[in-house]
């Protein structure tokens, strides 16, 4: 099972809006709406922000929004702050019972 | 409150077999649609799923480790053991545990990962 693909890096400014892509196959994201998004800062475990594509855990900000077409899920951040400074995974379902990540996104607020 | 903590060696060597135990509190994994995974990653490299076991004890493993790979639960100790055979320096890695509990459907595997534990990392080295 290969990795999702993920842009290495996406940046942007406080107050701006960045989205990082997660493109799979329809083995995966585009098969199924059990897509989800971890945001990782560094030293620390991860953190569930998005699960079911497009569904936010308590307590997780309104600024973070999932959503998906094809083969590809997003992951939006909104209003940029510079907490929001982390690396960010998703991870899908599988057609073979198996979850997979992606490749991971370093997200930078300049 | 929801924890789980990772515990194991933290080195080992060449060929050896890798045994961790994840401990969790704060609920159980006799009760329908709860279950944990292991989850790993190398030091500056992404995440990788590794298994998953559920209260009905089905298991589930990485396609590409899955003859290495064997996992198991005692509900009464609220544990969940992880074993990877014949580990090589690639598998030097942070390891984590996480309960999976969070979405939609009937199938454990659907769902967020949604608490974690700090980690343990494991060096493999001769």
């Amino acid at each position: 099972q290969s990795a999702l693909t993920q842009p290495a890096s996406v940046s942007g400014s406080p107050g701006q809006s960045i989205t990082i892509s997660c493109t799979g196959t329809s083995s995966d994201v585009g098969g199924y709406n059990y897509v989800s998004w971890y945001q990782q800062h560094p030293g620390k475990a991860p953190k569930l922000m998005i699960y079911d594509v497009s569904y936010r855990p308590s307590g997780v900000s309104n600024r973070f929004s999932g959503s998906k077409s094809g083969n590809t899920a997003s992951l939006t951040i909104s209003g940029l702050q510079a907490e929001d400074e982390a690396d960010y995974y998703c991870n899908s379902y599988t057609s073979s019972s198996t979850r997979v990540f992606g490749t991971g996104t370093q997200v930078t607020v300049l | 409150q929801v924890t789980l903590r990772e515990s194991g060696p933290a080195l080992v060597k060449p060929t050896q077999t890798l045994t961790l135990t994840c401990s969790f509190s704060g609920f159980s994994l006799s009760t329908r649609r709860m279950c944990v995974s292991w989850i790993r990653q190398p030091p500056g490299k992404a995440l990788e799923w590794l298994a998953l076991i559920d209260s009905d004890d089905d298991r589930y493993y990485s396609t590409s480790l899955k003859t290495r790979l064997t996992i198991s639960k005692d509900t009464s100790k609220n544990q969940v053991v992880l074993t990877l055979t014949n580990m090589d320096p690639v598998d030097t890695a942070t390891y984590y545990c996480a309960r999976m509990a969070h979405g939609s459907g009937n199938f454990c595997l659907y769902y967020g990962m949604d608490v974690w534990g700090q980690g343990t990392t494991v060096t493999v080295s001769s």
